[in-house]
């Protein structure tokens, strides 16, 4: 199955530290997209690339949030300086851009800030 | 900007019965409308979509319905399973040259009862 790959699963860190979270999308789709999901919520967008042009990024993208998509492949979502807040399922999907249609969303990095 | 309301916020039906939830959405300009179901520890899968120009599809047991004049839309599970408990999220796209940035409604968490 090559399905939307993310790693790590789960992620427990300090308050204050940088974690990086990694997702490999579907090989033919170019387009990837991040979201965030807190308990009892419906997924929120945070950013979208298109190969590896960063196109739209949400409000919700502090200064301490960056991601990247080097060549147009597999993308990273950084956070600096943790807070309790940033806790959450930190999500990717992705799409072709051929067509009109859903994502496929990866099983989510879960991110517990101490 | 777009907000998706969706109700209810829990469902319980007895297996073999139909069940109903309902969104609302408020940006007249969105015209894609996927449903989303959510496994515990797992991504949303995408089960069955709509595009404004579709008053209705149906795909085996599950179908969706869409009033544009309304800007309401339903998704519809008959005959329903064990394996439907889940919780299934609605959302609401422009879809554009540039990506399509859904936004999810809250929630809504169906068991069904054997």
């Amino acid at each position: 199955d090559t399905g939307v790959s993310q790693d790590p699963r789960h992620k427990i860190t300090k308050r204050g530290q940088n974690v990086t979270f990694r997702c490999d999308p579907i090989s033919e789709h170019n387009r990837l997209y991040w979201y965030r999901q807190t308990l009892g919520q419906g997924p929120e967008f945070l950013t979208y690339f298109q190969n590896e042009a960063q196109l739209e990024k949400s409000r919700l993208l502090s200064d301490r949030f960056s991601a990247e998509r080097p060549k147009g492949s597999f993308s990273t979502l950084e956070i600096q300086r943790t807070e309790q807040g940033d806790s959450a399922m930190y999500l990717c999907a992705s799409s072709f851009s051929g067509g009109i249609g859903g994502y496929t969303f990866g099983s989510g990095t879960r991110l517990t800030v101490v | 900007g777009e907000n998706v309301e969706q109700h209810p916020s829990t469902l319980s039906v007895q297996e073999g019965d139909s069940a109903v939830i309902k969104c609302t959405y408020s940006d007249s300009a969105s015209n894609y409308f996927p449903w989303y179901k959510q496994e515990l520890g797992k991504g949303p899968q995408l089960i069955i979509d709509i595009r404004s120009n579709v008053g209705e599809k149906k795909d085996q047991r599950i179908a969706v319905t869409l009033n544009k004049t309304a800007k309401h839309f339903s998704l519809h599970i008959t005959e329903t399973q064990p394996e439907d408990s889940a919780v299934y999220f609605c959302a609401a796209s422009r879809v554009g040259n540039y990506g399509q940035n859904f936004v999810f409604g809250p929630g809504t968490r169906l068991s069904v009862l054997p």
